[in-house]
């Protein structure tokens, strides 16, 4: 089946410090996500992405979708404590299929 | 109450047990599903379900039964179940089958003795 490639696993910053992440795919989406989820918690919507070079803020998370339509990224600008989480990317191909394909995560943590 | 909920949030069951999970959407939307999250492992999507009709079964073993009375309510039925069947279970709701954006509940965690 399909998989997407997360990274990294884990990131140990600064609050204060700008945060990266990224998801790769072997096939094409059609549509990319992002998704946070807190402890003991299901995961909340972050941010859709729907066209291939699309670039969406949503406050100080910025989201782009890959040219490629195989990839898209996640960037926190000036983390702060509630940041803390594990982030995940998800997308679909389309043709029917209804789920999402999700990624492994990258865990953040936020070192005082 | 708004949008996903699940009850319980916790359970812990022996493997000769019977049990039900429950999520109740209020967000008026079509489509519910179920995932599983393992630990280290991406979230698995179980069961799809169309205005009350499952539309999608990834394989599931029979272990684990859905049922979906209306819109509203999505129901996981769990029996013999195995210690690795140990999991987070997410259910979601969107607005349509097809839409893309779906909204999760807090899941319940499940520990099989």
């Amino acid at each position: 089946g399909q998989q997407l490639n997360q990274s990294p696993q884990s990131m140990f910053i600064q609050e204060g410090e700008d945060v990266s992440m990224n998801c790769t795919s072997s096939s094409i989406f059609n549509t990319w996500l992002w998704y946070k989820q807190d402890p003991g918690e299901g995961p909340v919507l972050l941010i859709a992405l729907y066209k291939a070079g699309e670039l969406t803020s949503n406050g100080r998370l910025t989201a782009q979708f890959g040219i490629t339509r195989k990839d898209s990224f996640l960037n926190i600008s000036a983390s702060i404590p509630s940041d803390v989480g594990i982030y995940f990317c998800a997308g679909r191909s389309g043709g029917g299929a209804d789920g999402l394909t999700f990624g492994k995560g990258t865990h953040l943590i936020i070192q005082p | 109450e708004t949008g996903v909920t699940q009850t319980p949030r916790h359970l812990v069951m022996g493997m000769t047990n019977k049990k039900s999970l429950k999520c109740e959407q209020h967000l008026g939307h079509n489509a519910m599903y179920w995932y599983k999250q393992s630990a280290k492992k991406p979230l698995e999507l179980m069961f799809v379900y169309s205005l009350e009709e499952r539309v999608e079964n990834n394989s599931v073993p029979s272990r684990f039964s859905p049922e979906c009375p209306n819109s509203s309510h999505l129901f996981l039925h769990l029996h013999t179940l195995q210690p690795e069947d140990s999991a987070l279970y997410l259910c979601a709701s969107s607005q349509f089958r097809g839409s893309y954006e779906q909204y999760f509940g807090p899941g319940t965690r499940l520990t099989v003795t």
